[in-house]
């Protein structure tokens, strides 16, 4: 199947630095993306989405970005928060594949005080 | 946000007997719920798509008969782990996906810690 593939698997930073997760995808028709933040214990949250006609989404301290060209999207978190360390996943949803949800490896963000 | 329950967020039972997880949607409708198996520090793993009233979709290598899924309405989901064993042992979290297309967001639950013993 299609997969989607996060190039980090750790990333450290210092508490108000900040922090840039990137996710690599293969699904050229994939048109739906999100990314999850996941605490430990907890269940997947959602952060933000964009679809495949934007290049760029904002939301609260973080932004989205999606390059189609070299299949790649990015989770930007500005000024970073001791709150924000868990393991972040991106997903990507295509039609062609009956709306299904791939989820990649995740990336653990751990935040130094 | 949309909010998802399961219950119950933490099980342990001896080998043999079967366990059944709720997932709820609290405050939408779900055409969709899904299964997701975790273990620890690895992504997660599709079990199975369910659909409000109909037969849920297997993922290759989950056993039907051994993780039977019931979707009897639009904000409510079952899956019963059968004659669980210690390698059953794992965090399982629903999702649902509504309310209006088919491309919405999957809203997850907090998940449930199974321990077979």
């Amino acid at each position: 199947g299609e997969s989607v593939g996060l190039h980090l698997p750790t990333l450290s930073v210092q508490e108000g630095d900040n922090s840039i997760i990137n996710c690599a995808y293969s699904n050229s028709a994939s048109d739906y993306f999100i990314w999850y933040k996941q605490e430990s214990g907890k269940g997947p949250q959602f952060i933000i989405d964009i679809r495949s006609n934007m290049d760029k989404r904002q939301g609260q301290r973080v932004t989205v970005l999606l390059n189609k060209t070299v299949k790649h999207l990015s989770l930007q978190i500005a000024a970073t928060q001791p709150g924000d360390s868990a393991v972040y996943f991106c997903a990507e949803i295509t039609k062609d594949t009956g709306n299904q949800f791939y989820f990649g490896t995740g990336t653990s963000l751990t935040v130094i005080p | 946000g949309a909010v998802v329950s399961q219950h119950p967020s933490r099980v342990i039972c001896k080998s043999g007997t079967s366990v059944k997880i709720e997932c709820r949607s609290l405050d939408f409708q779900a055409t969709t719920m899904f299964w997701y198996r975790q273990f620890p520090k690895q992504s997660l793993m599709l079990m199975a798509t369910s659909n409000e009233g109909s037969k849920a979709t297997y993922e290759q290598g989950v056993e039907k008969d051994k993780f039977l899924i019931n979707h009897a309405s639009l904000t409510l989901s079952t899956l019963t782990v059968t004659s669980a064993h210690p390698e059953d042992s794992s965090f399982y979290i629903c999702s649902a996906q509504g309310p209006y297309r088919s491309t919405d967001t999957q809203y997850f639950g907090p998940g449930t810690r199974l321990t077979v013993l």
